[in-house]
């Protein structure tokens, strides 16, 4: 079935590198995103992943994909209290008329 | 920027009472889609709209759920008879294409709770 999973928390010190981590059921994804939501606002695109590919960097921003683990993970570098959000995970499906199946999302605590 | 929008932001609501969650897509947008997050759970696939149809629903979507165009701008989301366990965060999203990959924009949400 289509299940996607995250952790629900992650603390990191101003500064690190944060890795958030989603794990995922189905072998018919066709892309992969990662999503950021700021108290009171909508879910927003950072970056995704075509289910083909390994690795996309997008300046502080690394996306690493093992197709074979369905393991999807978010890399931030030089994370910021600005980074301060939940992030979700979510997958579209081959035939899947474009629905989106999200995780729960991570929420990220930067903190000095 | 354009950006989707939803109103209200928070509605309170009796249980078996009727709600419109409204929402403004993004005006060359032709695909759009509810999605609603109980607390503290995964946000879900409500339904896909387009050309005056539905795409596609989710099981969540019964028949207490209808969604419309009434005009050339809004996108509704109809619960007839609204019960408990409707409470959620209902975002609305739109997107201009349906391709493999899609860029879906979504609104900031409304946050329905029923008492």
């Amino acid at each position: 079935g289509e299940d996607v999973e995250q952790s629900l928390f992650l603390s990191v010190r101003e500064g690190d590198s944060s890795v958030i981590n989603c794990t995922y059921t189905d072998s018919s994804s066709t892309y992969l995103y990662w999503y950021k939501q700021e108290p009171g606002a909508g879910l927003q695109l950072l970056t995704y992943i075509f289910s083909n590919m390994d690795m996309k960097q997008d300046q502080r921003l690394t996306v690493l994909l093992n197709k074979k683990d369905k393991h999807l993970s978010l890399r931030i570098a030089d994370t910021q209290t600005g980074d301060s959000a939940i992030y979700f995970c979510a997958e579209t499906l081959s035939g899947g008329y474009n629905k989106l199946i999200f995780g729960a999302g991570t929420r990220l605590a930067v903190h000095p | 920027e354009p950006e989707v929008t939803q109103t209200p932001s928070h509605q309170v609501t009796q249980m078996g009472q009727e709600v419109i969650l409204r929402c403004v897509p993004i005006s060359n947008h032709l695909y759009f889609y509810w999605y609603r997050q109980i607390l503290g759970q995964k946000v879900e696939f409500l339904v896909s709209f387009y050309n005056n149809e539905i795409s596609e629903k989710s099981e969540i979507f019964d028949d207490q759920f209808s969604v419309e165009r009434p005009d050339g701008s809004n996108f509704t989301l109809k619960i007839r008879s609204t019960k408990l366990e409707d409470s959620a965060m209902y975002f609305c999203a739109s997107s201009d294409s349906d391709g493999d990959y899609n860029e879906q924009f979504f609104g900031p949400g409304t946050r329905l709770t029923v008492l």
